[in-house]
């Protein structure tokens, strides 16, 4: 089964400044993706950004990337130039491609605190 | 504006009690799902459905119940076998049941009296 682990409970940066959360991945599958998503203080959940494991390049989405490392099972997201807006619950998700009944796999979550 | 309605915002349980948690959307996505968010604990699947009239159970679906009798609902009822129901639900949308991004709803806070 897969699991999606993040490391960090919880964070805080200054304002400006860039920041990286973890997520770790166990699968024994070949195509899949990867997503992060925020949860900001209203709970609502936002999709933040989508990675395909089978593109090498790093998704991109404005001031958030990832570094995908495929070999390693490792998808950071980093965030530059933070600002206060970003301060939020982040969640690191799988989701298989092999296995059309397979559900999206949530961590347990980095809580976010960007600080003025 | 197309999207996904949760309500209540808010709900109370009275123990014994069965309550129902409403979800409706109109982006005419075919996969419904339900999930529990505790403090620390991640979004764990309790329900999803990939199709009207059929719906699978997730990893804690003991004490719930739901229904797909339309494509834009997909309603949960906490039953009273539910020893511990406090917990913010979420319930999420996807066009289909492949390699699409889910769409959530604003969620719905559930305590117990």
């Amino acid at each position: 089964a897969q699991t999606v682990t993040q490391s960090q409970p919880e964070m805080s940066v200054q304002e400006a400044e860039t920041v990286t959360l973890s997520c770790t991945y166990d699968t024994s599958e070949s195509n899949y993706y990867l997503f992060w998503y925020k949860q900001p203080p209203s709970r609502q959940m936002i999709l933040v950004i989508r990675q395909e494991a089978y593109k090498q390049q790093n998704a991109t989405e404005n001031r958030f990337s990832v570094n995908f490392q495929k070999a390693a099972k490792s998808f950071s997201l980093k965030i530059s130039d933070s600002q206060l807006g970003d301060t939020a619950m982040y969640f690191c998700a799988f989701m298989s491609l092999m296995n059309r009944d397979d559900k999206i796999i949530f961590g347990k979550g980095t809580r976010l605190h960007i600080l003025p | 504006d197309g999207g996904i309605t949760q309500s209540p915002k808010y709900l109370f349980r009275k123990e014994g009690q069965n309550v129902t948690l409403s979800c409706e959307q109109n982006l005419n996505h075919d996969a419904m799902y339900w999930y529990r968010q505790d403090p620390g604990q991640g979004l764990r699947l309790i329900y999803y459905s990939q199709i009207v009239n059929d719906f699978q159970k997730g990893d804690i679906a003991e004490g719930y119940s739901v229904s797909r009798e339309k494509k834009e609902s997909f309603p949960l009822t906490v039953t009273s076998a539910q020893k511990n129901p406090t917990a913010f639900y979420l319930c999420a949308s996807q066009r289909g049941a492949w390699n699409e991004k889910l769409f959530f709803g604003s969620g719905t806070q559930l305590s117990v009296l």
